[in-house]
């Protein structure tokens, strides 16, 4: 089975800008969750859809909003750069059954000067 | 709510040397817990999961963890390192009805030296 990709893999953006990042889950997976991992704050949760539905949502501002097509694939977008939102962005797919493994992508490394 | 705690940010081992990662969770119910690894410029792949059935957790590449609940942890241990287990790993839990929410440990690199 293809894993976990994301595109794209690198993104230069100035502030203010917008940016849409996308993740095509493994097959079969219903469950997309987004992580942003920076140096300062770690690995920190964004959402989480299932079946085209925001299930579960983090301590992020209203800018980060995502979606989730019907054939699970999903897009996160983040309105109004900042500075602070230069991370490596992180996507991850599951069967979304409870302590099932979550199957992390490559990741979008976002970079906004 | 979950949190874990990774102690040490960076670990040094001789290659051969044992491999001890630590990790200590809080949660007000049961957990479920996962060691992941991150080579650079790279996602996280699994290396093994704690999902309440045996405590002592074998997983790839000779790596294994260990559920305490009294002590409230969950260790990874390598009997002999390798170079090429240099990375960084982070610890995870999750809980139940949130299984898809994961929360991160803050992540130890470990160097191994020749």
């Amino acid at each position: 089975k293809a894993g976990v990709t994301q595109t794209p893999r690198y993104l230069i953006k100035t502030r203010g800008q917008q940016v849409t990042l996308s993740c095509s889950p493994i097959s079969g997976h219903r469950s997309v969750s987004w992580y942003q991992q920076t140096p300062g704050q770690g690995l920190q949760f964004l959402f989480e859809y299932f079946s085209e539905t925001q299930r579960n949502k983090g301590n992020f501002p209203g800018r980060f909003s995502g979606r989730q097509f019907s054939n699970s694939r999903s897009e996160m977008n983040v309105s109004t750069l900042e500075l602070g939102d230069s991370a490596l962005y992180l996507c991850a797919s599951s069967l979304a059954t409870p302590g099932e493994t979550q199957y992390f992508g490559p990741g979008t490394r976002l970079l906004v000067l | 709510a979950q949190s874990v705690t990774q102690l040490g940010s960076h670990v040094s081992v001789s290659e051969g040397a044992l491999v001890l990662l630590r990790c200590n969770y809080s949660s007000s119910v049961p957990p479920y817990l996962f060691w992941y690894v991150q080579y650079p410029n790279q996602g996280l792949q699994l290396l093994l999961k704690y999902t309440s059935a045996a405590t002592l957790v074998k997983g790839i590449n000779g790596f294994e963890a260990e559920f305490k609940k009294s002590e409230t942890s969950f260790h990874l241990t390598k009997p002999s390192a390798h170079m090429s287990d240099a990375a960084e790993y982070f610890c995870a839990v999750s809980v139940s009805g949130s299984a898809r929410q994961l929360t991160f440990g803050s992540g130890t690199q470990l160097t191994v030296l020749p």
